[in-house]
């Protein structure tokens, strides 16, 4: 299973926009690299996923250069409501279906 | 769509006790995943089910732990005899069969609480 890293905390000011990088240097052919978000006292919950290039959806978007050996999920103009843990996995068709979480991103919002 | 349904949000027992969570996957979803979160250990996967076969436990601590799913639509982690190492959330996950491509959706989890 690929193995990811990516800052332990991050701070930022409402309306701003984040970046938050995530290196996973040993990703293999089939593996996507998805983004997932979690509040305190809930489950994580998927924000985006990605191959190549660029993403991008109502809540975020996520950019991988060509050589897909990091990947950067882009909050854009950030609220209060956006504290939260976020956590970059690459999974694929390792044979183990599953996904390893690493450490995460905390994001802290303020005023 | 109701989402991945786990219960009981809340169990507090004593160390020694049987404890049996519950979980109720989306329909249609034929992966089904427990997964264990700790500050120490941060999120980890015990388990996971394709139709409802175990496919992977590598991840279950100790004999102790079990896991169950008798049908698409419930599956069961115990935990016999409980201690309190083994306080943590628990959370559910589900997702479709058609490629690794597809997200996971996680229910709100279970917090346990072993005294």
């Amino acid at each position: 299973l690929a193995k990811t890293t990516q800052p332990i905390s991050m701070d930022s000011y409402e309306g701003q926009e984040v970046n938050i990088t995530c290196s996973h240097n040993n990703i293999a052919t089939n593996d996507y690299i998805t983004w997932y978000q979690q509040f305190p006292s809930q489950g994580p919950r998927f924000i985006i996923q990605g191959y190549k290039t660029k993403v991008t959806n109502e809540v975020a978007s996520l950019f991988i250069p060509a050589d897909r050996k990091s990947s950067t999920l882009s909050l854009p103009r950030v609220s209060l409501s956006d504290t939260a843990v976020y956590y970059c996995l690459v999974e694929g068709d390792t044979g183990r279906r599953a996904l390893t979480f690493g450490s995460g991103t905390r994001l802290q919002v303020q005023p | 769509d109701a989402g991945v349904i786990q219960s009981p949000r809340h169990e507090v027992t004593e160390m020694g006790q049987e404890v049996t969570l519950r979980c109720k996957p989306i329909s249609g979803h034929d992966y089904l995943f427990w997964y264990r979160q700790t500050m120490m250990r941060g999120l980890e996967l015990l388990i996971y089910f394709n139709n409802n076969v175990p496919i992977d436990d590598s991840g279950m601590p100790e004999d102790r732990f079990s896991a169950k799913m008798p049908n698409a639509s419930f599956s069961t982690l115990k935990i016999q005899p409980s201690e309190p190492r083994d306080s943590a959330v628990y959370f559910c996950a589900s997702s479709f069969l058609s490629g690794y491509n597809q997200p996971q959706h996680f229910g709100d989890g279970t917090r346990l609480s072993i005294l």
